[in-house]
């Protein structure tokens, strides 16, 4: 059973390009979690996703960043006109709440963003 | 605002002794999960705690969730050096967001 896969592992971009981090959640997960962490500091949500929709929101800069869960594929964050202080290691994480109860959430192994 | 504090934040000690890591919240979670995190990887379930007095056991490892849900404990009994790194403590509240504790980096010296 595979786990979260995220790609790609490591990202370079320069100052004002933009960004793509793509998530496949564990098989039988419907429900999706971006969370961030920058360097010696512990991981802080951003958005929770399901099928299509957004559900929450509120950890998501206002501006430049953007998440989708399309019906098909895997889910998408976008980061426009990436800064240096966008470099951090985002990490996707899969839930089956709902289906059978659990909280649990499991991580892919992240995608370290580097801003130039 | 962090509403879970992880204690210590970092922690050295030798090969053999025992450990105890706290994660403390004046908030009520459905559940609380412990991750092992290696540098460069995303972080590894260790444990998921969900009833109030609950303890769970993984070999050297004790796991205890607070009878009012507020808060958890991770003791390590006589800690290896593979036991060495990252140690996260998050809180849920259903299908919603984990909140994480700050970390405690764990150094086990042979």
């Amino acid at each position: 059973n595979a786990g979260v896969m995220q790609n790609p592992r490591h990202l370079v971009r320069r100052r004002g390009q933009e960004a793509r981090l793509r998530c496949s959640p564990m098989k039988g997960h419907s429900h999706v979690y971006w969370y961030r962490q920058l360097p010696e500091e512990g991981l802080k949500f951003m958005v929770y996703l399901q099928k299509e929709n957004i559900i929450d929101e509120s950890g998501m800069p206002k501006e430049r960043f953007s998440a989708e869960f399309p019906k098909e594929g895997p889910s998408i964050l976008r980061i426009q006109q990436v800064v240096r202080g966008d470099s951090a290691a985002y990490f996707c994480a899969s839930s089956t709440y709902g289906t059978s109860g659990t909280d649990t959430q499991y991580f892919g192994p992240g995608t370290r963003l580097t801003v130039l | 605002t962090q509403l879970l504090e992880q204690s210590p934040q970092f922690l050295s000690i030798q090969e053999g002794e025992n450990l105890t890591v706290y994660c403390n919240s004046s908030s009520v979670f459905s559940s609380l999960q412990w991750y092992r995190q290696e540098p460069g990887e995303g972080p590894v379930l260790l444990v998921t705690v969900v009833t109030g007095g609950e303890v769970k056991k993984l070999k050297r490892l004790t796991f205890q969730f607070g009878d009012a849900r507020k808060d958890s404990s991770l003791h390590i009994t006589a800690a290896q050096p593979g036991d060495t790194g990252l140690y996260l403590c998050a809180g849920a509240r259903g299908a919603q967001k984990l909140v994480f504790g700050q970390g405690t980096r764990l150094t086990i010296n042979p």
